[in-house]
């Protein structure tokens, strides 16, 4: 079983629309949580981060945790053109990083 | 802080050349990771670094792969010698305890 498992996609969603990306982890050890975006040839940028359970919200983007389904999603609503780009979920866990595949969204406009 | 710097940012080489990456943390930074990252298998950890010191190198995959970091400052990992199915591109990343993870702009590697 992967540590990190995210839906490869692609995912399309129409410009203003929200965009759901889902995560889950496999260790119940896992501490910290966190949501990349990597646009096409760039580096990984992280955008969120999450510790506890629950949501938390930081301009168009909300990270939500539940640690007791070992599941992490990231909203993004309003969703613009310029959000196409790759998103990495992240577990943090003991002094080493664990990634998913990775979810491909596009915003059509 | 100028962040994680990576040089160069691209590197073609010939099969069986030796090939050096370099990566800066940043300062404060007490972990460093060097991944490779490919579309057939997406982001891969090779080494990372604890204090200077490697921690975890079952990620390099072949004797050929070599990683130092002499100093809390730079860090290198070396190829040598190159094969074509080593081009990817190679992200060095940094970060504090329970800190997230940073990364440098990568270098690109094509090996010919």
């Amino acid at each position: 079983q992967k540590e990190v498992e995210q839906n490869s996609g692609p995912l399309s969603v129409p410009e203003g629309a929200i965009a759901s990306l889902n995560c889950t982890y496999s260790d119940r050890g896992s501490q910290s949580f966190f949501w990349y975006r990597q646009y096409s040839g760039k580096s990984p940028e992280l955008i969120m981060s999450i510790y506890s359970n629950g949501d938390k919200e930081d301009g168009r983007f909300t990270a939500q945790l539940n640690k007791a389904s070992q599941y992490v999603s990231l909203l993004i609503r309003d969703s613009q053109p310029s959000d196409s780009a790759t998103y990495l979920c992240a577990v943090h866990r003991g002094n080493q990083f664990y990634f998913g595949t990775g979810t491909s969204l596009t915003v059509i406009p | 802080d100028a962040g994680v710097i990576q040089s160069p940012r691209h590197e073609v080489t010939e099969m069986g050349q030796e090939v050096t990456l370099r990566c800066k943390p940043i300062s404060g930074h007490d972990y460093l990771f060097w991944y490779r990252q490919t579309m057939m298998r997406g982001l891969e950890l090779l080494i990372y670094f604890n204090n200077n010191v490697p921690i975890d190198d079952s990620g390099m995959p072949e004797d050929r792969f070599s990683a130092k970091m002499p100093n809390a400052s730079f860090s290198t990992l070396k190829i040598q010698p190159s094969e074509p199915r080593d081009s990817a591109v190679y992200f060095c990343a940094s970060s504090d305890y329970n800190s997230p993870l940073h990364f440098g702009n990568g270098t690109r590697l094509t090996v010919t």
